[in-house]
């Protein structure tokens, strides 16, 4: 089946410093992208669409500057964290849409972010 | 959450006994799916119904969809200790993804 990966799984960083996440549909194409953020014991907050070849759209009170997103292909999408900070500790998950079939969407595996 | 609240928040039940989780979300939507995921990790889909469907099986999985009241319920039958997860339900309008607040299950062996 589709799998969606996502590199590094997981990461720790120093505050002050950037950190870039890679979402990739391993055997299909993805004209649109999805990035969620999940603190501990909630939900996925979703925080941007990413579509091939156009600017993400963030959902309200997500930074533009602060999560930066390039979809430079119908297979990468990368979520740049700038400048993290400790409240940016979170696991940060992906998924893409099959551009085949508007219905399915694949969920990478998640990466999880410690900013000490 | 941002499309709307699933309730209850946590449910603890014995092995063999049912599970039904309720979802209801705000905006018109083309299809509804619902998701597992085990704590830290990744999500694992469920099963998906359409705005157009009422009801839906799978396996032990049952779904109803009710866009008047803009709500979904799903029933796990005859639960078992390794359904013990968090479940999301998830509303889609082809152009936005959302989940709701989330019910923790837990399955007393």
């Amino acid at each position: 089946g589709a799998v969606v990966s996502q590199h590094p799984s997981w990461v720790i960083c120093k505050s002050g410093t950037s950190v870039k996440i890679e979402c990739r549909s391993l055997d299909f194409q993805a004209t649109t992208m999805f990035w969620y953020r999940q603190f501990p014991k909630q939900s996925l907050m979703l925080m941007a669409t990413s579509n091939e070849g156009s600017k993400a759209t963030y959902e309200q009170g997500v930074e533009k500057d602060k999560f930066l997103i390039n979809h430079a292909s119908l297979t990468l999408s990368t979520l740049t964290v700038t400048s993290a900070h400790p409240e940016d500790s979170s696991f940060y998950i992906c998924s893409a849409r099959d551009l085949r079939d508007q219905e399915t969407q694949y969920f990478g595996p998640g990466t999880r972010l410690l900013v000490l | 959450s941002q499309q709307g609240e699933e309730d209850p928040q946590a449910l603890s039940i014995q092995e063999g006994e049912n599970a039904t989780m309720n979802c209801s979300y705000k905006t018109s939507i083309n299809n509804l799916q619902w998701y597992r995921q085990n704590s830290g990790r990744g999500l694992v889909h469920l099963i998906l119904i359409r705005s157009n469907e009422r009801e839906k099986h799978s396996g032990r999985l049952r779904v109803t969809l009710d866009t008047s009241k803009k709500s979904s319920s799903l029933l796990i039958t005859a639960s078992r200790a390794a359904d013990t997860a968090s479940y999301f339900c998830a509303t889609d309008d082809f152009n936005k993804f959302y989940f709701g607040s989330g019910t923790k299950l837990n399955v007393k062996p």
